[in-house]
């Protein structure tokens, strides 16, 4: 079946430093790409839409320039954390969709720790 | 908007019994898709099964069993013989079907559950 890897799994920064986060559908060509946060022992927060080739399309109240987001080819979406903060400390998951439309696939989550 | 409500924060049940999470969504929308995520400890999000809204025949994947009832907006998991693999967090979901770029999932709050040995 259709696979979504991400990594790094797990990174540790120093505050104010910049991280980047790997989305690659790799089995299937994906043109949008989804971004999400997951704060302990709450649900996925939908970050933003990675759309190949053109702007993300972020979520209300997500700083756009802080999260960078780049879906430079169909099997790769990076989020790049820029100027990180201890509060931006987190769980980050990515995810695309099937050829099909109907089912949507998950990377294995990256955890971010800025210290 | 689309909202999904899973109203079961927690719940616990023995091994080998059958246990069903309850979650409902609102939606105008007539065609639409329905999941059931689990999130082991890992924190993978693994699909465990997926309805299409215009089908009235209830989807089943082996153990795992729901109940769409599309006029109420309900949509049950039932697990059955539940086993100590099962323990994770769930999360029912709700997508509109569309061109890529149109496919958010919507995400219930979670029902985290246990199976005791």
């Amino acid at each position: 079946g259709a696979v979504v890897s991400q990594h790094p799994s797990r990174v540790i920064c120093k505050s104010g430093t910049s991280v980047k986060i790997e989305c690659r559908s790799l089995d299937f060509q994906a043109t949008t790409m989804f971004w999400y946060r997951q704060f302990p022992k709450q649900s996925l927060m939908l970050m933003a839409t990675s759309n190949e080739g053109s702007k993300a399309t972020y979520e209300q109240g997500v700083e756009k320039d802080k999260f960078l987001i780049n879906h430079a080819s169909l099997t790769l979406s990076t989020l790049t954390v820029t100027s990180a903060h201890p509060e931006d400390s987190s769980f980050y998951i990515c995810s695309a969709c099937s050829l099909a439309g109907n089912t949507i696939y998950f990377g294995e989550g990256s955890w971010l720790t800025v210290v | 908007a689309q909202t999904v409500t899973q109203s079961q924060p927690e719940m616990s049940v023995q091994e080998a019994e059958t246990v069903t999470l309850s979650c409902t969504y609102d939606t105008s929308e007539s065609n639409y898709y329905l999941f059931w995520y689990k999130q082991p400890p890992s924190r993978q999000m693994i699909l465990v099964i997926r309805q299409e809204a215009y089908k009235q025949q209830n989807a089943t994947e082996n153990r795992f069993s729901v109940n769409f009832q599309k006029a109420a907006k309900s949509f049950s998991l039932k697990i059955s013989d539940s086993q100590l693999g099962d323990t994770a967090m769930y999360f029912c979901a709700f997508m509109k079907p569309g061109s890529q770029g149109a496919q958010k999932l919507v995400f219930g709050q979670g029902t985290r559950l246990t199976i005791n040995p």
